[in-house]
């Protein structure tokens, strides 16, 4: 089983409805993050996460919100979908080494 | 402010040749810097990192890269592609200001031809 899993891989959906992604894993890490990947964009972060407690933006958290239910746990939010939201989001963990772990993505489509 | 800089959004090389990615980045302070590498339908997974030892950092599946502080570089190479080494590439820079967050550059797709 993978250690970041994200579900679900993927997801059509109409503009204006509300959407959750979620990720749950099993490293152990503190530390959760939520980036979005754009062709030619790279990978731009969204929020992270350091404890349960503790949630922050990151550069684009613009249209999402997040929700830490547990250290295992963290989900996305898109609360009115809209079309330039499409694209491929990644949930990652971070160990005190500093290496990022990733899920495997979750291809969202907004029409 | 930390930021990367990936020249070339795609390369091309032939089966066996020497591959070089090339990566540049600015950072205000001493940076980690990363290389990741994303295979289709997959998430990333680390290649290698430098972390302020050894400026030759290995990585795993043959790669490696220089960290050169001079020309603010930590260019990506192996010796000779294999075909399995076609994917995506990543630089990042770390800004560990707290927040651990890693800063990507926009990707370099490899092909690699038989």
């Amino acid at each position: 089983d993978a250690d970041v899993t994200q579900t679900p891989r993927n997801r059509i959906t109409k503009t204006g409805k509300r959407i959750m992604l979620e990720c749950s894993q099993t490293k152990g890490h503190d530390r959760m993050y939520w980036y979005r990947q754009d062709p030619g964009l790279g990978l731009r972060l969204i929020y992270y996460s350091f404890d349960v407690k503790d949630i922050n933006k990151g550069e684009i958290s613009d249209g999402y919100s997040v929700s830490r239910q547990a250290q295992a746990k963290f989900s996305l939010s898109l609360e009115s979908a809209i079309p330039n939201q499409t694209a491929l989001y990644f949930c990652a963990t971070c160990a005190n080494t500093g290496e990022l772990f990733f899920g495997e993505g979750s291809r969202l489509t907004v029409l | 402010a930390q930021s990367v800089t990936q020249l070339g959004s795609h390369v091309s090389v032939s089966e066996g040749a020497l591959v070089l990615l090339r990566c540049n980045y600015s950072s205000s302070v001493p940076p980690y810097l990363f290389w990741y590498v994303q295979y289709p339908n997959q998430g990333l997974q680390l290649l290698l990192k430098y972390t302020s030892a050894a400026t030759l950092v290995k990585g795993i599946n043959g790669f490696e890269a220089e960290f050169k502080k001079s020309e603010t570089s930590f260019h990506l190479t192996k010796p000779s592609a294999h075909m399995s080494d076609a994917a995506e590439y990543f630089c990042a820079v770390s800004d560990f200001s707290g927040a651990n967050n890693l800063f990507f550059g926009t990707g370099t797709r490899l092909t690699v031809i038989p």
